[in-house]
């Protein structure tokens, strides 16, 4: 059974704050990774992905990836109210079939 | 370019009554999802196709869960009968699915319909 292991928070941050969220799986051959967003009532939005080890930043979201490690972050910088919500990892694995972690419930308070 | 496109939003059933839900993914798009997602945790992955041939089903409970995925295009779902635990949102999403691409297995999510069984 391949895993995606997020903790489930809340993650409080202030605004203006860096929200840093985790992600680690279990299967060493998974190859892509994804960054969902869902707000409560609502199904997730695709907000960032990423192939190869290392930092891939879109405006103010950055990716980190580090696949010897099998972890893969996502930084959220100067967050704001609008920006709480579920953040949801996904990994795909050697077979191609994606799984979710439960997700971590970002807080952001002004 | 329409999103993924889901009905019904809501349906309340009775245990052992039988509920279908409809999928239209974005147009092109060669792969379909079906997720479970009960409240507080991740979507589950019921089912997925790449065009009308499935890719893995392992978490489909077959006894009773069942879905199509006619000409490649439009998909069903069917839980027949249902029981209180299958109380949950159930979600389609779609994926380019473009052999080369990089960004083949990124998924676009419906809005999900909501399934109650009372």
């Amino acid at each position: 059974q391949k895993e995606v292991e997020q903790n489930s928070g809340p993650l409080s941050v202030p605004e203006g704050a860096i929200a840093s969220l985790n992600c680690t799986y279990s299967d060493r051959v998974s190859q892509s990774f994804f960054w969902y967003r869902q707000y409560s009532g609502k199904s997730p939005e695709l907000i960032m992905s990423i192939y190869s080890n290392g930092d891939k930043e879109d405006g103010r979201f950055t990716a980190q990836l580090n696949k010897a490690s099998q972890y893969v972050s996502l930084l959220i910088r100067d967050s704001q109210p609008s920006d709480s919500a579920t953040y949801l990892c996904a990994v795909l694995g050697g077979s191609y079939i994606p799984t979710f972690g439960r997700g971590t419930s970002l807080i952001v308070h002004p | 370019e329409a999103g993924v496109a889901q009905s019904p939003r809501y349906k309340i059933i009775e245990k052992r009554q039988s509920v279908a839900f409809w999928c239209n993914p974005i147009s092109g798009h060669a792969t379909l999802y079906w997720y479970q997602q009960i409240l507080g945790q991740g979507p589950k992955l019921l089912i997925q196709f790449q065009n009308n041939g499935v890719v893995d089903d392992s978490q489909l409970p077959k006894d009773r869960f069942s879905a199509e995925r006619l000409k490649g295009v439009d998909s069903t779902l069917k839980i027949q009968p249902a029981k209180l635990e299958d109380s949950a949102v159930y979600l389609c999403a779609s994926s380019p699915g473009l052999a080369g691409s990089l960004r083949r297995y990124e998924q676009y999510f419906g809005p999900g319909t909501r399934l109650t069984v009372t």
